[in-house]
């Protein structure tokens, strides 16, 4: 089975600070990662994924993500923070195996301070 | 721009009264998913479809069911919706079941009131 792990539930910085959101990921075989974004009342908006190659993946808004084989973690980067980034943040993996089983997790509410 | 519809945005209903949600996508992706999120949780995956191939979740209550006449629009019935039943429910698409590789494109969704 696969499943993603989102520690966090609420992470809080300063704006212009750098901000890091957490996942690690438990899949049988090769992952693919994704990272999305949602603001209030809103769908999911997808920002980067992971399928193969470079480990440092850079999406929408600035944001990138690292991928750590070893430590099986897909952690979600921005170098300078905007207030604008508040939101919540799922990180979801699927495998080539069960193409249509997406899992996410249980999201982190990210707060930026002025 | 390409996306994906989802009809109404609020949806108020009683307990027990049927209630039709609706979707639509200028993508031409060939898969439709609909998801259950409640309370900024993860979304709860209901059911899919591959082209008019249906696919449900194992743990999907009978209660919900979906209609899709056409590539283009998808629908989530709820018989008899209850109180638990309110949520936000959230329509995505994909290029097809192969494409591991794909994000899913996701609409606004639609936040279901049971009163």
């Amino acid at each position: 089975a696969q499943s993603v792990a989102q520690p966090e539930d609420q992470v809080n910085v300063a704006e212009g600070n750098p901000l890091t959101v957490k996942c690690t990921y438990s899949v049988s075989g090769n992952p693919y990662l994704f990272w999305y974004v949602q603001y209030p009342n809103r769908g999911l908006q997808f920002l980067l994924k992971y399928i193969t190659g470079d480990n440092l993946v850079k999406g929408s808004y600035g944001f990138e993500a690292e991928f750590n084989k070893s430590q099986t973690s897909f952690h979600l980067k921005k170098p300078s923070a905007l207030v604008s980034d508040s939101a919540l943040y799922f990180c979801a993996v699927r495998t080539r195996y069960n193409n249509n089983d997406m899992r996410f997790g249980a999201g982190t509410r990210l707060t930026v301070k002025p | 721009d390409a996306m994906v519809i989802q009809n109404p945005r609020y949806q108020v209903t009683q307990f027990g009264k049927p209630v039709t949600l609706s979707c639509s996508q200028t993508l031409n992706h060939n898969v439709m998913y609909w998801y259950q999120q409640k309370s900024s949780q993860a979304p709860k995956l209901l059911f899919h479809y591959y082209d008019k191939d249906f696919n449900n979740e194992a743990d999907t209550p009978d209660n919900f069911q979906s209609r899709r006449p056409n590539t283009s629009f998808c629908f989530l019935d709820i018989r008899s919706p209850g109180l638990g039943d309110a949520a936000m429910y959230l329509c995505a698409t994909s290029p097809d079941p192969q494409g591991q590789l794909y994000e899913q494109y996701f609409g606004p969704g639609t936040r279901l009131t049971v009163t």
